[in-house]
This record gives C-alpha cells, sequence and structure tokens, in this order.
C-alpha cells in the first residue's frame, strides 16, 4: 500500500535560517504530492501541492519539488520566520482509480526562535 | 471564503454518554471525513463518506459511528465515551479526484472524564 515518511521532529531553528524537512513516498501509482501545514490550535491547511514529476509547489515563501526517481518530496524555505512554527504534514493522493483518501505522513513539528 | 465548520472547539463529556460531533461544509463536496489526531500518531482515519448515505469505515472506526444525511454535512457519533477517546477530531472534506486537496476544519478537541 501508498506510505509516506516524515523526518521526526521537532526541527528547532533559528529566525532567518533555512529550512528542509524532508519527505519520501511509496505509492502504487502516479500520486499528486501535498504539503499541509497545521498552525497551534488550528486544523489542517494546504501548503502546497505538486501533481506530476519534476513539477514545483510554493507558497508563503516555500517550495517542495516532485521528484519521481528519488520518490521524494522534501519542504524547503530560504528564510524561516517565527510565525513558521506549526505542525507540517506530507501528503499524497493516488490520481486515478476512484481516489478518495490521502495517505499523511505522522508530521514534522517545527520550532522558529527570535 | 470556503469553510469547513465543526459544531464545537472544546467539549468536556463523562465516560458512558453519547457524544455527537457535527461537521458541515459550503464546497459542495462529495467527499467528507473524520480524523482522530493524537501526539506521536499523526492523523487516523475514522470514517468517510463519498455520497450521501454512503459510509466506509477507515483505520480505527471502533467506538464510532457516522451519519450523512445531507451533502453538506457529516456527524460523528460516540455510542459510549470513553477516556480513550480523548482526542483532537478533525473534519475534512474534499472534491473526487486525486488532484484536490482536503480542506479541514478547526477540529474539536474532546476530552472524556
Amino acid at each position: 500500500g501508498d506510505s509516506v515518511t516524515q523526518m521526526e521532529g521537532p526541527v528547532t531553528l533559528s529566525e532567518e535560517a533555512f529550512l528542509t524537512i524532508n519527505c519520501t513516498y511509496t505509492a502504487t501509482g502516479y500520486p499528486s504530492l501535498f504539503w499541509y501545514v497545521q498552525y497551534p490550535g488550528e486544523g489542517l491547511q494546504l501548503l502546497l501541492k505538486a501533481t506530476k514529476a519534476d513539477d514545483k509547489g510554493s507558497n508563503k515563501g516555500f517550495e517542495a519539488t516532485y521528484r519521481k526517481e528519488t520518490t521524494s518530496f522534501h519542504l524547503e524555505k530560504g528564510s524561516v520566520q517565527v510565525s513558521d512554527s506549526a505542525v507540517y504534514f506530507c501528503a499524497l493522493k493516488e490520481a486515478s482509480g476512484g481516489s478518495y483518501i490521502p495517505t499523511f505522513g505522522r508530521g514534522t513539528s517545527l520550532i522558529v526562535h527570535p | 471564503d470556503v469553510k469547513v465548520t465543526q459544531s464545537s472547539r472544546y467539549l468536556v463529556k463523562r465516560t458512558g454518554e453519547k457524544v455527537f460531533l457535527e461537521c458541515v461544509q459550503d464546497m459542495d463536496h462529495e467527499n467528507m471525513f473524520w480524523y482522530r489526531q493524537d501526539p506521536g500518531l499523526g492523523l487516523r482515519l475514522i470514517y468517510f463518506s463519498y455520497d450521501v448515505k454512503m459510509k466506509e469505515k477507515g483505520d480505527i472506526p471502533e467506538g464510532y459511528s457516522v451519519s450523512r444525511e445531507k451533502k453538506e454535512r457529516f456527524s460523528l457519533i460516540l455510542e459510549s465515551a470513553s477516556t480513550n477517546q480523548t482526542s483532537m477530531y478533525l473534519c475534512a472534506s474534499s472534491a473526487h479526484g486525486g488532484l484536490n486537496e482536503q480542506f479541514f476544519g478547526p477540529g474539536t478537541r474532546l476530552t472524556v472524564l
């Protein structure tokens, strides 16, 4: 079955540091890939997505590139802010076959200090 | 602004009580989901529904049931609440298809005493 593996957290950084959160996946078909973010006390919201190989999703300074050859979708940001402190979830969803249910990673907590 | 709303942000119930968690979406989505979120365990799917009156078990359906009488509303029912059901409950909705992301509600933090 499908699965998503994220690096364990928490990831602790100083403001303006470079961020990478690793995400790798296994899938039987050709999935779409997503990053969701959960701010404290809130539900998840979509951060970015990519629907085919070599696509780059980007939003709010975050980027991730769909790498089919390494089955990865790593999240990066060049300069983090305190307001980026949140939990980040990588997810995949099969693009065909009546797909309803995404597969989520366990989430990576990011803490950014001033 | 599109929205998924949940009936309560915080709820405290006693063991053995029947608990209803309500979720409403205004995006005309076919799919609706209930998850629970616990530290270290990520999101776990309880039930989902892909159409009115249709429901499918997720990974952890024991102790829960659901109801979807209208397209916009998906209810989670704890028939007899237990302390191990203390958790954060998240509702989500999505349109059909692999390209479509999920939209989440703000969550209900349920405490069972």
